[in-house]
């Protein structure tokens, strides 16, 4: 089973309709949850941190559900510059010997949208 | 921008050569993971650099490796180069383990033939 498992896509939508992206991740213990941004052959952009009490930015909404292990992000109303891909990604932190610890982020295979005129 | 810088932005290798791939983190940061994206896929974590030691690993063979400079800037090796090494490499930046504050590079593309 994938650390992190998002929709397959590709979802192709109209200017204007909502979007809802879906993600389950396997560790439980994870601790950290974001959206991640990807244009097409650029560098992944932090979109939002999610949070377990939901949080908004703008048309942004993004949902946590730790039980569940199960996180989504919502995109209303939405406009031809949000076609990109959109990763899922969660972050587990370990203690290190040396007191200190280390985090890595773990994405999904991300979900490609396009919106059309 | 990000302030993280990689080279080469596109590279070329036959299988069984070895690539050095180099970036350069953001300002004041000390921390530089890599991760590998092959196409249609998300980044895969390969290591991470923290003060010039290794601070981490995934699952990757020992053929991949990187060393960290003490102005922080990384380095990341692949020897005997593999056709599934081709691949779009990103480091990213960061202070410490605040990874909600990991800035990544425009990244490597390298294509293995």
């Amino acid at each position: 089973r994938k650390e992190v498992e998002q929709d397959p896509g590709p979802f192709n939508v109209p200017e204007g309709a909502t979007v809802a992206f879906n993600c389950t991740y396997s560790n439980s213990a994870s601790q950290s949850f974001f959206w991640y941004r990807q244009d097409c052959r650029k560098e992944p952009k932090l979109l939002m941190s999610v949070y377990s009490s939901g949080n908004e930015d703008g048309r942004f909404t993004a949902q946590l559900n730790r039980a569940s292990q199960y996180i989504s992000l919502l995109i209303r109303d939405s406009k031809l510059s949000d076609s990109a891909t959109y990763l899922c990604v969660v972050n587990f932190r370990q203690s290190m010997n040396y007191g200190g610890s280390q985090g890595n982020l773990i994405f999904g295979k991300g979900t490609k949208l396009s919106v059309k005129p | 921008e990000t302030g993280v810088t990689q080279s080469p932005t596109h590279l070329i290798k036959t299988r069984g050569q070895q690539v050095t791939l180099r970036c350069s983190s953001q300002s004041g940061h000390n921390t530089v993971s890599w991760y590998q994206q092959a196409l249609g896929q998300g980044p895969q974590f390969i290591f991470q650099y923290y003060r010039e030691e290794e601070n981490g690993r995934g699952n990757f063979p020992p053929r991949f490796s990187g060393l960290q400079f003490p102005n922080y800037s990384s380095e990341l090796n692949v020897n005997a180069l593999e056709l599934d090494d081709s691949a779009l490499y990103l480091c990213a930046s960061s202070l410490g383990d605040r990874v909600h504050e990991q800035y990544f590079g425009p990244g490597t593309r390298l294509t293995v033939t």
